[in-house]
């Protein structure tokens, strides 16, 4: 049973180009969240998708953005990239908005980092 | 806003010690409340959980215990192994509202245990 999987796992960006993130959910799970992690820091959530729609969303500047396709799989978009964006990104799936034991299931993350 | 607070880190401990993590949180109601791991090289999973006061979650010999009136819920373990090293992470989320969804995270421990 493949777990969520992400790519790419490394990437480096300069500031003010695009990126593109991706998130392959847990099999049998529809509900995909992002979450940014700095270094030494815990993980912020970004936004959360679910029936192909953003259903919640923390504290990000608009320059985040995502999209959730029907196989339930997920982009995460960051446009004009700062430095401050150097982070791990986070998926996490689950089935529903939030699953009833409260349990999100985690990939390794993309780690990026901006020049 | 809702925030979690965990104790300051690393934690070094010989195998066979005794750990205890403390954690506290700041929330509107009475959130639920989880322990994830974050285990070198893989991604966050779940260790625990609880969900309303007085409740005792445990796993892999970890336990915490939902404390309302020191909105606390300290991670312990009566004997550490060399493969409980990892980072430790304390969350909190809601079932309701606009942080229907949202994982809140501490900063993190990290904890390494020597032979």
């Amino acid at each position: 049973d493949a777990g969520v999987t992400q790519s790419p796992t490394h990437l480096i960006k300069t500031r003010g180009q695009q990126v593109t993130l991706r998130c392959s959910p847990k099999s049998g799970h529809d509900t995909v969240s992002w979450y940014q992690q700095a270094l030494g820091q815990g993980p912020q959530f970004i936004f959360q998708y679910y029936e192909e729609e953003e259903r919640q969303r923390g504290n990000f500047p608009d320059r985040f953005s995502g999209h959730q396709f029907p196989n339930y799989s997920s982009e995460l978009n960051v446009n004009a990239l700062l430095l401050g964006d150097s982070a791990l990104y986070l998926c996490a799936s689950s089935l529903g908005q939030f699953a009833n034991t409260g349990e999100l299931f985690f990939g390794e993350g993309s780690r990026l980092t901006v020049l | 806003g809702n925030s979690v607070t965990q104790m300051e880190g690393p934690v070094t401990l010989s195998e066979e010690a005794f750990l205890t993590i403390n954690c506290t949180y700041t929330a509107t109601g009475y959130p639920s409340l989880f322990w994830y791991v974050q285990y070198p090289g893989e991604g966050l999973q779940l260790l625990l959980k609880a969900t309303k006061a007085d409740d005792k979650g445990s796993n892999k010999g970890f336990e915490a215990t939902y404390r309302k009136e020191t909105t606390s819920f300290h991670l312990e373990k009566g004997s550490v192994q060399v493969s409980d090293s990892a980072v430790y992470f304390c969350a909190l989320t809601f079932s309701g509202g606009t942080s229907y969804g949202k994982l809140t995270f501490g900063q993190g421990t990290i904890l390494t245990v020597h032979p």
